[in-house]
């Protein structure tokens, strides 16, 4: 068990849908990332917050968003989706940017 | 795109032997870590070697780097059927301070 939790584990829902997905890091990690993962493009990069900021973005699209509450938690929010937006999305925390990150055990999104 | 880049992107080996792979990435950077990750589920941090050390050592592991080549090598020795997993090397670029980005993993199979 890494100490992040990620909420759901699993989500089917239709194109045009907006989902949450939700992430709580490990007690005391103040940096959080999110990670795309599917068969064709490996484990994206998205974005990274360190104590509520955001710190470095990727390739995140415009119809994604995310954002660290003051308890640290994280959210990513997918709206009008696309079948092509099928994929596991992991969260990841760590004390501060560029150290070792434990993740979560990710949400698996079916767009369907 | 990915910074780093695995090679092989699968390799099969027998219980006992030492497995070798590879990462090349493209810009400098602060330190390059090692993930495992077992089928669909959340990755595993391994090893993390900073951009000044030259070698590091954790159990079985033995990671390697070479920043005038920007390459890093990850070795399994006595390898053993739970090793059977997919390795990342990820890197964190001085440039852009926790964008930690992922290559694209080599695929290992180990067979009793």
């Amino acid at each position: 068990d890494s100490g992040v939790t990620q909420t759901p584990k699993h989500l089917i829902t239709a194109t045009g849908q907006r989902v949450t997905l939700r992430c709580s890091p490990r007690s005391g990690d103040l940096s959080v990332y999110w990670y795309q993962q599917s068969l064709d493009q490996g484990l994206q990069f998205l974005i990274q917050y360190y104590n509520g900021e955001e710190r470095a973005k990727g390739n995140i699209l415009e119809r994604f968003s995310a954002q660290q509450f003051p308890d640290l938690h994280s959210e990513l929010n997918l709206s009008s989706l696309e079948l092509g937006d099928s994929a596991l999305y992991f969260c990841a925390s760590s004390l501060e940017p560029g150290r070792r990150a434990f993740f979560g055990q990710g949400t698996r999104l079916t767009v369907v | 795109s990915q910074q780093g880049e695995e090679d092989p992107q699968a390799l099969s080996i027998q219980e006992g032997e030492n497995a070798t792979m590879n990462c090349s990435y493209k810009t400098s950077i602060n330190n390059l870590q090692w993930y495992r990750q077992n089928s669909g589920r959340g990755l595993v941090h391994l090893i993390l070697i900073r951009s000044n050390e030259r070698e590091k050592h954790s159990g079985r592991l033995r990671v390697t780097l070479d920043t005038s080549k920007k390459s890093s090598s990850l070795l399994i020795t006595a390898s053993r059927a739970a090793d059977t997993a997919s390795y990342f090397c990820a890197t964190d670029p001085i440039d852009s301070w926790g964008k930690l980005q992922f290559g694209a993993g080599t695929q290992v199979v180990v067979t009793p």
